[in-house]
C-alpha cells in the first residue's frame, strides 16, 4: 500500500540555522500539506501546496517558512532561521482529488532546535 | 474551527468493540466527518469519512445519526494495537483543505 514518507525521523540543529524537511508523497497525489505538532500539543495545520503554489497557509506559516515541490516526486518544508520555539514533530500529507479530500500522513520528523 | 465534542478518555476491553461518539450539533449539510487516530506521536492515520450515510471499511465502521449531529466510531474487534487518540473532525467546506484536529479522545484497549 503506497505511503507517505519523511526524511529525516529527527533532526537537530541550532537556534538560526536553516533546516529543510523532506517528504515523498503518494505518487498519484495532487495535494500536499505540512502539519505541525507540538509535544503535548494538538496537531496544527501549516500549510497546503496544489498546482506548484500555495493554496492556503495558517498564521504560524510565516515568512521564516518555505515550501517547494523541486521535482515530481519530493515535497519540502524549509525553515529559514529556526527558534526554539520550532522544536515539534513536522507531519507532511498529501491527498487525492474526488470530492472527500482525505489526507494520508507521514510519520513525521522530529525537529528538535537547541 | 468546527466544532466537534469528544470525550477525554475511554476505555476498551480487549476483543470487545470500541463505540467512540463524538458531538458536531452546528454541522452544515454539506460538511463531511473525518475520523484519525494517532498512535503515540506518530503520524496522524485516516480510518474512515461520511457525510450522511453509514460507512464502513476494513478498520471501522460510522455511524451518522439522522440529523448529523453526532456520530459514533466503531472498533468492531478492539486489539491492544487500537490504542491511540481518536480524532472526529469536521471538515469545513470554506477550509476544504485544513484539518482542525482537536484533543481527541484517548482509547486505552486492556487485556
Amino acid at each position: 500500500e503506497p505511503e507517505v514518507t519523511q526524511t529525516p525521523s529527527h533532526q537537530v540543529t541550532q537556534m538560526g540555522q536553516e533546516v529543510i524537511l523532506r517528504c515523498v508523497p503518494i505518487s498519484n497525489h495532487l495535494y500536499f500539506y505540512w502539519y505541525r505538532q507540538i509535544l503535548g500539543q494538538k496537531v496544527e495545520f501549516l500549510v497546503s501546496f496544489y498546482n506548484n503554489e500555495i493554496s492556503e497557509k495558517s498564521e504560524i506559516f510565516d515568512d521564516q517558512f518555505s515550501v517547494e515541490r523541486p521535482d515530481g516526486s519530493n515535497f519540502t518544508l524549509k525553515i529559514r532561521s529556526t527558534k526554539l520555539e520550532d522544536s515539534a514533530m513536522y507531519f507532511c500529507a498529501s491527498g487525492g482529488t474526488g470530492g472527500s479530500y482525505e489526507q494520508y500522513f507521514g510519520p513525521g520528523t522530529r525537529l528538535t532546535v537547541t | 474551527d468546527a466544532k466537534t465534542t469528544q470525550p477525554t478518555s475511554m476505555d476498551c476491553a480487549e476483543g470487545r468493540a470500541a463505540n467512540l461518539p463524538c458531538n458536531h450539533s452546528t454541522i452544515s449539510g454539506n460538511e463531511y466527518v473525518y475520523w484519525y487516530r494517532q498512535i503515540h506521536s506518530q503520524g496522524p492515520q485516516y480510518i474512515i469519512h461520511g457525510l450522511k450515510n453509514n460507512e464502513t471499511n476494513e478498520m471501522a465502521s460510522l455511524i451518522i445519526t439522522e440529523d448529523r449531529k453526532s456520530s459514533t466510531l466503531i472498533l468492531p474487534h478492539a486489539t491492544l494495537r487500537d490504542t491511540a487518540v481518536y480524532y472526529c473532525i469536521v471538515r469545513v467546506p470554506q477550509d476544504v483543505h485544513k484539518f482542525y484536529f482537536g484533543s481527541g479522545t484517548k482509547l486505552n484497549v486492556k487485556p
